[in-house]
Order: C-alpha cells, then sequence, then structure tokens
C-alpha cells in the first residue's frame, strides 16, 4: 500500500485477555518501529526492528509484551494477559533505513481499551 | 541516553499570527537529525519539518521554520501565518545518524483561534 497501514483501528478487551496489533509497513522500508501512546502522552518508544537484526526490545515495558515481524515486513505486537494500564493507541511505524532521511511514516495507530 | 523536552504543554494562537514552539535536547552526540511531527485529531503523525545536526541553516518548509541552536541543543518551531489547521499536537523528535530509535518530546497541544 502506499502508505502504513494498522489493524484494527479499534480494540476493546476485557482484563486478562490477549490482542494482536497488526502493522503492515510501506514496501521496501527495511526498519519498523512501535510506540505507545497514552492519552495526551508523548510517544514511548516499544521495540525496533531492522531487517534481518535482532530488534531492539528494550522499550517492551513487560515480558507481557512482545513483537515480531515475519518475512521482513508485516509485524504483530502482542499483548498478553492485558491490564487497564496497556489501554493506549499503539502506533507503527516504518523508514527506509536509519541512514537515509531518518524520517519515520507512521500509521494511524490501534486504539485498545481494556476494560 | 537522549531525551527531548518539550516545556509547553499547550500553546494558542490567533489565526494569521506567529507561534513558536519549543524543544530541547541533551545528547553527547554529533551526528544526528532533528524533527517536529504534526499529530490532529486523526491520529496520524505527519512530518512537518526536518534539521540534519551538521547543517547550520535552518530548515524551512513554506510557513515552518526552525531555530536551530546546536551548542545550546534547542530546536524551536516557528509557525508563520497560523492557520486553523495547523492545531493539532506537535511533537519535537531526536534521531542519532548512529542509534535505532527516535525519541520524542511530550508534544506541545496547539489551539489556533479564529
Amino acid at each position: 500500500g502506499a502508505g502504513v497501514s494498522q489493524s484494527p483501528s479499534n480494540k476493546v478487551t476485557e482484563k486478562g485477555k490477549d490482542v494482536e496489533l497488526r502493522c503492515d509497513p510501506i514496501s521496501g522500508h527495511t526498519a519498523l518501529y512501535w510506540y505507545r501512546q497514552s492519552l495526551g502522552q508523548g510517544l514511548e518508544f516499544l521495540i525496533y526492528f531492522q531487517g534481518n537484526s535482532a530488534p531492539d526490545k528494550s522499550g517492551l515495558p513487560s515480558d507481557r509484551f512482545s513483537a515480531e515481524r515475519t518475512g521482513g515486513s508485516v509485524s504483530t505486537l502482542t499483548i498478553q494477559r492485558t491490564q487497564q494500564e496497556d489501554s493506549a493507541v499503539y502506533l507503527c511505524a516504518s523508514s527506509l533505513d536509519r541512514v537515509n532521511t531518518g524520517e519515520l511514516f507512521f500509521g494511524e495507530g490501534s486504539r485498545l481499551t481494556v476494560l | 541516553a537522549q531525551t527531548v523536552t518539550q516545556s509547553q504543554p499547550e500553546m494558542s494562537v490567533q489565526e494569521a499570527e506567529t507561534v513558536t514552539l519549543s524543544c530541547t535536547y541533551d545528547t553527547s552526540e554529533s551526528d544526528y537529525y532533528l524533527f517536529w511531527y504534526k499529530q490532529p485529531p486523526s491520529r496520524q503523525m505527519i512530518l512537518v519539518i526536518r534539521q540534519e545536526a551538521y547543517k547550520q541553516q535552518n530548515a524551512t518548509e513554506n510557513r515552518f521554520s526552525v531555530n536551530f541552536q546546536k551548542a545550546a541543543k534547542s530546536f524551536s518551531l516557528k509557525i508563520s501565518d497560523s492557520q486553523l489547521g495547523d492545531a493539532a499536537m506537535y511533537f519535537c523528535a531526536y534521531r542519532s545518524a548512529g542509534n535505532n530509535d527516535m525519541r520524542f518530546g511530550a508534544g506541545t497541544r496547539l489551539t489556533v483561534k479564529p
């Protein structure tokens, strides 16, 4: 597609359930990022994928959070045993690589609400 | 670790006037990029302007310009002739040329009054 695509746009779940959020980056972009944005707050870095290198998971808040990127393209962020504090907008972004322009292209985000 | 600070949680400007949003950052690196992103209510982050640290000349994109003070580690955004469509959250961001992640400030919510 022309831009970064995220699904679902909105997700409401019950506390304790697992959720999966999907990100389809811009074709040809080797770098993919996940950020979390709590209500009215800035962006919190979660995880970064670059090509076939091991991902930078330094921002994941707990072991309930995991992410994978299959075939160097689509990525899935999984949150297990969701808690109310996980409620936020999860933003995905992609870029060509860290050297080229430095610019990130963002999706519209997935709003997660944990009841 | 690099940090980005936006000290103005909210700003307001009258339509057609000029407003400046502040941003400071902390880094020990010499090669990096700085960005201003806009996030309207639709949630999608849009790049407004970008500055390479090695360039002394301030970046300009139409009504948007920056005041980049490398020694002071300051990167402010000036919006001239403000329009109603400029109303949004504005995020300042830092990205090292040799690092993986982009660090964002907490954001400034800009309101444009008609």
